[in-house]
């Protein structure tokens, strides 16, 4: 069964700092791009950013550019979001996505989702 | 950036109705467009990619059209279980961006 699995996250107080962790079973993790997504409570979704099969390219929404950083072990299944110089606004839950296939970034595989709680 | 405008934010209904939720982007994605389905404290699910695509296991009562600015997802015949959170999303370049939801009520 093809499964991603986040952790990581829990409460941290501003300016701090987290890495969450999504661990890929199921299917060839090094073969697929891969994204984070956040909902904040009660809102829609926000793509955060996404990371190409090698992780030789990797692309983030203005607010988090310079603050997160995403990152995978393909040899450990694993793909990363370390946070850094975190903010009330980055309050959400955390999706792991992975890309339906080698080409188009849509997103056939989601986690359970790990919340992130940005407070003093 | 591309902005993604679905309409309605909220659409109340009965079991058995036929829906329509339309999604607008800001420019051209040609048909680079899905669409997913968030129930309540759930992960999204991919309903429809490349805007009229069934996704593997999502039930023919669903579908998509459009393409260039304008989309559309239909549901033939709302069940019980279609009572949920709808988005699409945009993938013609980064950053991906998705609609503002439409939340599908019970009448």
């Amino acid at each position: 069964e093809v499964q991603v699995l986040e952790s990581g996250g829990g409460l941290v107080q501003p300016g701090g700092s987290l890495r969450l962790s999504c661990a890929a079973s199921g299917f060839t993790f090094r073969s697929y791009a891969m994204s984070w997504v956040r909902q904040a409570p009660g809102k829609g979704l926000e793509w955060v950013s996404h990371i190409k099969d090698s992780g030789g390219n990797t692309y983030y929404t203005d607010s988090v550019r310079g603050r997160f950083t995403i990152s995978r072990d393909n040899s450990k299944n694993t793909l990363y979001l370390q946070m850094n110089s975190l903010r009330a606004e980055d309050t959400a839950v955390y999706y792991c996505a992975k890309a339906r296939d080698m080409a188009a970034y849509n997103f056939d595989c989601w986690g359970q989702g790990t919340l992130v709680t940005v407070s003093s | 950036d591309i902005q993604m405008t679905q309409s309605p934010s909220t659409l109340s209904a009965s079991v058995g109705d036929r829906v329509t939720i339309t999604c607008r982007a800001s420019q051209s994605i040609s048909t680079w467009l899905a669409w997913y389905q968030q129930r309540p404290g759930k992960a999204p699910k991919l309903l429809i990619y490349k805007a009229s695509t069934l996704q593997s296991g999502v039930p023919s009562r669903f579908s998509g059209s459009g393409s260039g600015t304008e989309f559309t997802l239909t549901i033939s015949s709302l069940q019980p279980d279609d009572f949920a959170a709808y988005y699409c999303q945009q993938y013609n370049n980064f950053p991906l961006t998705f609609g503002g939801g439409t939340k599908v009520e019970i009448k």
